[in-house]
């Protein structure tokens, strides 16, 4: 089956600092990508959907200066988190969709922690 | 799209069946039904989706009441690792271009 994968798998980073995500369709092109967040033993919740050559679309009361994404090829979608802050610890989630597929592959997550 | 709503817990014996009923009481005629579970810590996997017919396959069947406003997803003879968490979604559109939105899901715990 088709491969997500997403890199980190963790990071702790300062407060102030940014922090990228990439994430990665390993054997498929992807047009359409999204990005979710889960907080512990919480559901997932839609942040955007990362459209590649386009800007993303991002989700009601969801910063876009605070979460960056780029879709600048078919395979790779990145998430920048800029002047992360404690309240930004998450477990980030990507997903990508194969063309003509009935189903999204998520990638195995990127666990951000903010001190 | 439509929401649904699924009991927040349930449990199951190992090697039996677990039926996990999903309701989508105001879902659409063009409306698709989706499975997907999250194993802890880990990115939601896909199951099975339906849309008004029975369906099968090596993970799972779904079967969707004739007036589409329920379906259970049953896994024939659980195992531990069917330990997760089992979101059902209705969405527009038989093939998987547009956003899902999660809602609270079901956490099935299987025990041995």
């Amino acid at each position: 089956g088709a491969v997500v994968s997403q890199h980190p798998s963790w990071v702790i980073c300062k407060s102030g600092t940014s922090v990228k995500i990439e994430c990665r369709s390993l054997d498929f092109q992807a047009t359409t990508m999204f990005w979710y967040r889960q907080f512990p033993k919480q559901s997932l919740m839609l942040m955007a959907t990362s459209n590649e050559g386009s800007k993303a679309t991002y989700e009601q009361g969801v910063e876009k200066d605070k979460f960056l994404i780029n879709h600048a090829s078919l395979t790779l979608s990145t998430l920048t988190v800029t002047s992360a802050h404690p309240e930004d610890s998450s477990f980030y989630i990507c997903s990508a969709i194969p063309d003509r597929a009935y189903e999204q592959y998520f990638g195995p997550g990127t666990r951000l922690t903010v001190t | 799209d439509a929401k649904t709503t699924q009991p927040p817990s349930m449990d199951c014996a190992e090697g039996r069946a677990a039926n996990l009923p999903c309701n989508h009481s105001t879902i659409s005629g063009n409306e698709y039904v989706y499975w997907y579970r999250q194993i802890h810590s880990q990115g939601p996997q896909y199951i099975i989706h339906g849309l008004k017919n029975n369906e099968t396959n090596e993970m799972a069947s779904l079967i969707i009441t004739e007036d589409r406003k329920s379906s259970t997803l049953i896994l024939p003879h659980a195992t531990l690792r069917d330990t997760a968490v089992y979101y059902c979604i209705v969405r527009v559109g038989k093939y998987d271009t547009d956003k899902l939105i999660f809602g609270t899901g079901t956490r099935l715990q299987v025990f041995p």
